[in-house]
């Protein structure tokens, strides 16, 4: 079980926009900025989104991060099929004196 | 360009040890803090524990607490996590991640990933 609560699954057809949440508590999203990590199957996650809502050099803006309260998106516009990827929401948790993730959800592009 | 490159892990009995390494390149490694994440076979990421710049523990997760130790080698540029009295819960890719500036807390850089299997 997760600290960070995300759907296990997400899907979407090429060109169109598809959203991940991404819920927890006010020890870890409510005081403290999300990041999204991406991992392609078979490699290494890579920090997509960090500080809720920047993108490091090389991340397409067609990837966008928001927060609010306790919970978090990221959303993924004009999706294309490189984009199939496991996604995590990760996030510092006051309480734990440490990182936590959300689960991951699995993108599928139709 | 930053590089981050694990080795060390391997087959192990249950309740035996395991020593991994990371070997840094690319960035002034003493400047930040560094981390362990893990992933077991088909599953999500698990923070494992994580060090500054300095050497001084951030913390572990409750999972591996009494167990693992983790340390740093700054002349040697490397990060590495002593694991003890292992389990087959600790089966997993255990990645070594940099943390980005504090203010951000992310984990900026990963390495490749190293397996340990731990299975009599």
């Amino acid at each position: 079980q997760s600290v960070l609560t995300q759907p296990p699954s997400a899907s979407g057809t090429p060109g169109y926009r598809v959203t991940i949440s991404c819920s927890g508590s006010s020890s870890n999203i409510g005081s403290n900025p999300v990041n999204w990590y991406q991992q392609l199957p078979g490699t290494a996650p890579k920090l997509l989104i960090y500080s809720s809502n920047q993108r490091p050099s090389g991340v397409p803006d067609r990837f966008s991060g928001s927060q609010s309260g306790t919970s978090a998106s990221l959303a993924i516009s004009g999706l294309q099929s490189e984009d199939e990827a496991d996604y995590y929401c990760a996030a510092w948790d006051d309480s734990l004196s440490g990182w936590v993730f959300g689960g991951g959800t699995k993108l599928t592009v139709l | 360009e930053v590089q981050l490159s694990e080795s060390g892990g391997g087959l192990v009995q249950p309740g035996g040890s395991l020593r991994l390494s990371c070997a840094a390149s690319g960035f002034t490694f003493s400047n930040y803090a560094m981390s362990w994440v893990r992933q077991a076979p088909g599953k999500g990421l698990e923070w494992v524990s994580a060090l500054r710049g300095g050497g001084g523990v951030i913390n572990y997760a409750d999972s591996v607490k009494g167990r693992f130790a983790i340390s740093r080698d700054n002349s040697k540029n490397t990060l590495y996590l002593q694991m003890n009295t292992l389990r087959a819960e600790d089966t997993a890719v255990y990645y070594c991640a940099k943390v980005s500036v504090w203010s951000q807390r992310s984990f900026d850089y990963w390495g490749q990933g190293t397996l340990v299997t731990v299975s009599s």
